[in-house]
């Protein structure tokens, strides 16, 4: 089943404006993830938050975590056109066996408009 | 910095074909991953190895199966290939079990025809 569910699916913004994704997940998390994708390309890391962290910056982003509310949000400031992407939510749990499953949500993809 | 190496990058085989996705994970990155994400989708998690050995399985077909080699290379084969299995295919590494971030090759585009 989908551990995160991102809200929402498409968003468009004018350069400048900030943009905020929201993801949501089921179970308790090791740690919460965010990545972004270019079209057809690799999913490169943007971002992880551990549970026991509530917020962190990096850059033009932040991101918080409110694991009683099992819930995430990333915000971009001031964006760029060259933030137009899709971008992805991922939870960490430890899967019994032998390693941590890495599992996505469905991702927002961000316009942004020069 | 060496990065997730897959290959190749484009495959087109027929219906009923058999395929193999080749991944080189960043060395001394003890987790593999394998993702399929078909058009618009999320990826979708097929299978992991830790240290060479199947630690998880996700929603991947009794036709495909993979494994991981003393190089730690690792290997998708499909076989009896479907329409439906046309898809990006990627392959992520990681260390400490897949606790920390994950780094992803560029993929390997698949299309049955």
């Amino acid at each position: 089943s989908q551990q995160g569910e991102e809200d929402p699916q498409a968003l468009s913004i004018q350069e400048g404006e900030n943009a905020t994704m929201n993801c949501s997940y089921k179970t308790s998390i090791n740690n919460l993830q965010w990545y972004r994708q270019n079209s057809g390309r690799g999913l490169v890391h943007l971002i992880l938050i551990r549970s026991n962290e509530r917020e962190k910056h990096s850059g033009r982003l932040r991101v918080t975590l409110d694991t009683s509310k099992k819930s995430s949000s990333l915000l971009i400031t001031a964006s760029r056109a060259a933030d137009t992407a899709s971008y992805f939510c991922a939870t960490v749990l430890w899967s019994g066996a032998g390693s941590y499953q890495l599992t996505f949500g469905k991702g927002t993809k961000l316009s942004v408009i020069p | 910095a060496a990065g997730v190496i897959q290959s190749p990058r484009h495959l087109i085989k027929e219906k009923r074909e058999t395929a193999t996705l080749k991944c080189y994970p960043i060395p001394r990155h003890d987790t593999v991953y394998w993702y399929q994400q078909g058009p618009g989708q999320d990826p979708q998690f097929l299978i992991s190895f830790y240290e060479k050995m199947q630690s998880d399985k996700g929603s991947i077909p009794d036709r495909f199966s993979a494994q991981q080699f003393s190089d730690y290379h690792s290997e998708l084969n499909m076989s009896s290939l479907e329409l439906g299995d046309s898809a990006l295919y990627f392959c992520a590494s990681s260390r400490g079990g897949g606790l920390n971030e994950a780094f992803f090759g560029q993929g390997t585009r698949l299309t049955v025809v």
